[in-house]
């Protein structure tokens, strides 16, 4: 199973928007509504941002979306914050198996 | 809160073995599927295998680089899952973490433990 493709990075100012997609087969995000975000630090665990496409955990802000189309999934920031610079990976289910993106470095200007 | 504490990474030859530890609190363990995914020194996530609760039948899966090498085992007396690695290669070299699968939607990995650091080199 190949890795989802994420672009390497992304950048913003604060206060603007940006997306950054994650592009899979009709076997993983194509076929299931499991795609799941995760943001991390230097040195630190990832974290849950969203699950099931869309859904955000209790405690993430709603500055954080996301949706899906056939084959490609789709984080947004809105309001950029220094405190959202880091490393985002998205991953989907796909028949007993979880694939995970390369990642995405994001900086905030 | 729910915590998830891992140990047993360190320095192993080529071939070797080694048995992670994932001690859990905070949840009800027994019910709870588990997960494991790594990460190489400055790359990506890599999702390495899952584990149901004995109530769906502790099916077991892997992903494909690790696949008949490694193997995932609970004991919900301990509230501890493990992770027995066996003919390590180079690659496996990674910093390997404890999650739990599923607590918060589906086919997603809520809360991580901090990670133990595996290196296989001779």
């Amino acid at each position: 199973q190949s890795a989802l493709t994420q672009p390497a990075s992304v950048s913003g100012s604060p206060g603007q928007s940006i997306t950054i997609s994650c592009a899979g087969t009709s076997s993983d995000i194509g076929r299931y509504n499991l795609v799941s975000w995760y943001q991390q630090h230097p040195g630190k665990a990832p974290k849950l941002m969203i699950y099931e496409v869309d859904k955000r955990p209790s405690g993430v802000s709603n500055r954080f979306s996301a949706s899906k189309s056939a084959n490609t999934a789709s984080l947004t920031i809105s309001g950029l914050q220094a405190e959202d610079e880091g490393d985002y990976y998205c991953c989907s289910y796909a028949t007993n198996n979880l694939v995970f993106g390369g990642g995405t470095k994001l900086t905030v200007l | 809160e729910v915590q998830l504490v891992e140990s047993g990474g360190g320095l192993v030859k080529p071939g070797g073995s080694l048995r992670l530890s994932c001690a859990a609190s905070g949840l009800t363990f027994t019910n709870v599927w588990m997960s494991w995914v790594r990460q190489a020194p400055g790359k990506g996530l890599e999702w390495v295998g899952r584990i149901q609760p004995i109530t769906d039948g502790v099916t077991k899966d892997f992903g494909a680089p690790v696949r008949g090498r490694f193997t995932i085992s609970r004991d919900d007396s301990k509230n501890t899952l493990y992770l027995q690695m066996d003919s390590l290669k180079s690659e496996d070299t990674a910093v390997y973490y404890c999650t739990t699968y599923g607590v918060v939607g589906v086919g997603a990995f809520a809360v991580w433990g901090q990670g133990t650091m595996v290196t296989v080199s001779s």
